[in-house]
């Protein structure tokens, strides 16, 4: 069983239209990062959220922690064909997990 | 700054072999990790470093499978012997652990492939 369950796992969409992933669990965790994958390289750091209903925007992202900590959402406004890759949520808990991820693909 | 480096990107081996994976992480990072990304199974981390010393190794999946970190900025994954189910992307991280989010910088990839 995943200790992150992403949502959903494949997403694809027109540029200029927004969209949202969701990293849930049942688990509460003390923080919990977000990463974005393009093919051929690692994944990049996006943001760390630590505090339960925190919003943080990154330019056109927006990343929300749930009150309780067990989930954590990913908006993105206006989406541009650069935004493409997978995306990953991660939590420390005794070591680093990481969801399945959710591959985002944006059309021109 | 230098990002995490790895070293080769691409390797291609024969079933039996032995495989030498190598990672030089940031410096000034005190936490080393190495993951494994299939799609079957997604990223999954192997084993991980603190200051040199291993601290968790329950995801290596084998004996078959050694990693090393003989100082800071060095550290080793060892497949021997190498078998086709071991045909992965692996991905060497750091990390400072201070703060405790353990956030992770990614190298960009070794890509193995055991025919």
């Amino acid at each position: 069983t995943q200790l992150l369950e992403q949502s959903p796992q494949f997403l694809s969409i027109q540029e200029g239209e927004n969209l949202t992933v969701y990293c849930n669990s049942s688990s509460v965790f003390s923080s919990l990062q977000w990463y974005r994958q393009e093919p051929g390289e690692g994944p990049v750091l996006l943001v760390t959220v630590v505090t339960g209903g925190e919003v943080k925007k990154l330019k056109r992202l927006t990343f929300q922690f749930g009150d309780a900590r067990k989930d954590s959402s990913l908006h993105i406004t206006a989406a541009q064909p650069g935004d493409t890759g997978l995306y990953l949520c991660a939590v420390w808990d005794y070591k680093l997990s990481f969801g399945a991820g959710t591959t985002v693909t944006v059309r021109a | 700054d230098a990002g995490v480096i790895q070293s080769p990107r691409h390797e291609v081996t024969e079933m039996g072999q032995e495989v030498t994976l190598r990672c030089k992480p940031i410096s000034g990072h005190d936490y080393l990790f190495w993951y494994r990304q299939t799609m079957m199974r997604g990223l999954e981390l192997l084993i991980y470093f603190n200051n040199n010393v291993p601290i968790d190794d329950s995801g290596m999946p084998e004996d078959r499978f050694s990693a090393k970190m003989p100082n800071a900025s060095f550290s080793t994954l060892k497949i021997q012997p190498s078998e086709p189910r071991d045909s992965a992307v692996y991905f060497c991280a750091s990390s400072l652990g201070q703060g405790g989010t353990y956030e992770q910088y990614f190298g960009p990839g070794t890509r193995l492939t055991v025919t």
